[in-house]
């Protein structure tokens, strides 16, 4: 059971490019969600989705995209990265998002926009 | 939305017992009281949860106040591997719309050997 799986671990990017980061899990969630975490701050919720062909936005959501074609993937992508992206983002996944159902978190991606 | 208040940080000696607070004068009669923890470099792991009694599990003891707009995360002996960010959310029941999980800045704590 891989649980929640985050791809790429670390990644550096140029101001303007474009990329996605991955994430995926096995366990048939059907919330799932990205956050990113700057130095020394809390998580800020940047796109969520309850089920596949349902997204929205959280409380940071410009500058980023997210799609849910299947129940197991959620990619984040910037389509135009700006050094202000620059932070971990974490995926985290959970059966709904109710009462006593666990949050699953992935390990992490660090970006860093130059 | 409820939300949670939570100290910024707080630090404990090694091997003390740990009394982390948070308040919820908001929460709903039938919101869930979660806890999870972020130790460096990682991301958030599941302590522990409940919705009215106290409760055990092998990581840590969460008391809810009789009125439950507070609740303590307690940790009996607080090891070196306990330094992290620990989070309190609130969470809504099965029979309530699908809101999203937002986390707040939580506490640091710190565990001085």
């Amino acid at each position: 059971n891989a649980g929640v799986t985050q791809t790429p671990k670390f990644q550096v990017l140029k101001t303007g490019q474009s990329m996605t980061l991955q994430c995926a899990q096995d366990m048939n969630h059907e919330y799932m969600s990205w956050y990113r975490q700057d130095p020394g701050m809390g998580l800020r919720l940047i796109h969520y989705s309850v089920g596949a062909g349902i997204t929205d936005q959280g409380e940071v959501p410009n500058g980023y995209n997210v799609s849910r074609s299947t129940t197991e993937d959620f990619p984040l992508r910037l389509l135009s990265a700006a050094p202000s992206q620059t932070s971990v983002y974490f995926c985290a996944s959970s059966l709904d998002t109710h009462s006593g159902n666990t949050i699953y978190f992935g390990e992490g991606s660090w970006l860093t926009v130059v | 939305d409820a939300k949670t208040t939570q100290p910024n940080s707080m630090e404990s000696n090694e091997e003390e017992p740990v009394h982390l607070p948070c308040n919820h004068s908001t929460i709903s009669g039938t919101d869930y009281i979660h806890w999870y923890r972020q130790l460096p470099s990682q991301g958030p792991e599941y302590v522990i949860h409940g919705l009215t009694s106290n409760v055990n599990n092998r990581m840590a003891s969460l008391a809810i106040a009789e009125d439950r707009k507070s609740s303590t995360l307690i940790l009996h002996r607080a090891t070196l591997r306990d330094a992290a960010v620990y989070y309190c959310i609130l969470r809504p029941p099965k029979n309530s719309g699908n809101t999203p999980l937002v986390f707040g800045k939580g506490t640091r704590l710190s565990v001085i050997a």
